[in-house]
């Protein structure tokens, strides 16, 4: 069974700064997706950034990137010139690309991300 | 598009109450999916169902149960409730069969049992 591993469950910043959210996962397959959601106090799951694991490239969206590192089963957020509205919870997340059944997604235990004015 | 909405948005329930969890969904997602939030464990799946008449088991399906009777529908049903089912449980649906398939999810359901 697939297994996600967020070991930092607190984290800060300085507004403006940048910071970089850890996240493993263990897996015997070779093809997968992994996710950023982002949870603030309104409770919604928001999607903050995916990426699929046949490609190489690191996906960004805006000020959210990744660090996609297959062999190592590692990926990475980190949130430049973060903001005061990117205070949440973050989960990552992993979905085998098999096919055939649920499409589940695996998700790690979340990282309280606090930013500082 | 108002996209996945859940009824109730908060409950406080009996143990050894029934209660169904609703969610409806408008995008024509064929796959649906229910979630439980506990604080300290994330999100564990409980229940999904990759189309209309078809659903599975998830993590967690233990007290719970689902039906999919059209696309847009997947009620979760607490039978009996124990304390133990307090908890967020989030619908989520998905488009299966796209190569960059994603997850959306609704709101959340807060449910106290007591």
């Amino acid at each position: 069974a697939q297994t996600v591993t967020q070991s930092q469950p607190e984290m800060s910043v300085q507004e403006a700064e940048t910071v970089t959210l850890s996240c493993t996962y263990d897996t015997s397959e070779s093809d997968y997706y992994l996710f950023w959601y982002k949870q603030p106090p309104s409770r919604q799951m928001i999607l903050v950034i995916r990426q699929e694991a046949y490609k190489q490239q690191n996906a960004t969206e805006n000020r959210f990137s990744v660090n996609f590192q297959k062999a190592a089963k590692s990926f990475s957020l980190k949130i430049s010139d973060s903001q005061l509205g990117d205070a949440a919870m973050y989960f990552c997340a992993y979905r085998s690309a098999l096919g055939g059944g649920s499409e589940k997604l695996v998700f790690g235990k979340g990282t309280k991300l606090t930013v500082n004015p | 598009i108002a996209g996945i909405t859940q009824a109730p948005t908060s409950q406080i329930l009996a143990a050894g109450r029934r209660m169904t969890l609703r969610c409806t969904q408008d995008m024509r997602h064929n796959a649906m999916y229910w979630y439980r939030q506990d604080l300290g464990l994330g999100l564990r799946l409980i229940h999904y169902s990759n189309t209309a008449g078809t659903t599975g088991k998830g993590e967690v399906p233990d007290g719970y149960s689902v039906s999919r009777a059209n696309t847009d529908d997947f009620p979760l049903t607490l039978a009996s409730a124990v304390p133990s089912q307090t908890s967020v449980y989030f619908c989520a649906s998905s488009l299966m069969g796209l190569p960059q398939e994603t997850q959306y999810f609704g709101p959340g359901t807060r449910l106290l049992v007591l």
